[in-house]
């Protein structure tokens, strides 16, 4: 079982800050790493799948980068929004050359964001 | 809008049902999935299947086995319910290059069993 980790487990974050968090990852067998925002109630929905070393993806205020080599992932949110509040997982994928695997996720970082 | 429907929001069982959990995508996806996520563990995966009558087992497949007759439909069965099989549900599906774009999920089904 591949081991896919996230830090911090939560954070509270006051409304105008920014904020980062991690995911680590197996530097071998890399295919992909995605992230996904899970608020409260709703499906997971994905914000960035990143499969290049040095990839940084950005969608509005939301940004990511990715080091394959070393093994790890970080997203960032810039003035944080009451909205954002939700659980961002990352999820690592392989791919064994018969389609996709299934990703192994991470357990979230639940990002509270205080008014 | 793409969509990944799940048959049911709650479900309640008891002890040794034989449960099914269903879930169609209307996408026209290749890969589906099946996850289960409990507190302090995340997402982990229990089978998944990349085409009409293959599967392949995940993480955790024991105590549960799968089904896909139809590419669109891909369903869970739990064959003896037990208590430790209460979870959120959650399916997925993804086309080939599901790497680009990420995969579509459902909104998740919570069992209990009791």
């Amino acid at each position: 079982i591949l081991n896919v980790e996230q830090s911090p487990q939560s954070l509270h974050v006051q409304e105008g800050d920014s904020t980062n968090f991690t995911c680590s990852f197996p530097s071998s067998n890399f295919y992909a790493l995605h992230w996904y925002r899970w608020e409260t109630a709703k499906s997971p929905e994905a914000l960035f799948v990143m499969t290049l070393n040095g990839d940084e993806k950005k969608k509005g205020r939301i940004s990511a980068t990715l080091n394959t080599k070393e093994g790890y992932s970080y997203l960032y949110i810039k003035g944080s929004q009451p909205e954002d509040s939700a659980t961002y997982l990352c999820a690592f994928e392989t791919n064994s050359g018969g389609g996709a695997d299934g990703l192994t996720f991470g357990k979230g970082t639940h990002l509270i964001i205080q008014p | 809008d793409v969509k990944v429907t799940q048959s049911s929001r709650y479900l309640v069982k008891r002890t040794g049902e034989k449960v099914f959990l269903e879930c169609v995508q209307d996408m026209d996806h290749e890969n589906m999935f099946w996850y289960r996520q409990d507190p302090g563990l995340g997402l982990r995966l229990i089978y998944f299947s990349y085409d009409v009558k293959m599967k392949e087992k995940g993480d955790i497949p024991e105590g549960y086995s799968v089904s896909r007759e139809k590419k669109e439909r891909f369903s869970l069965i739990l064959e003896s319910a037990s208590t430790n099989q209460t979870s959120m549900y959650l399916c997925a599906s993804a086309d080939r290059e599901g790497a680009r774009r990420g995969y579509t999920f459902g909104s998740g089904t919570r069992l209990t069993v009791v």
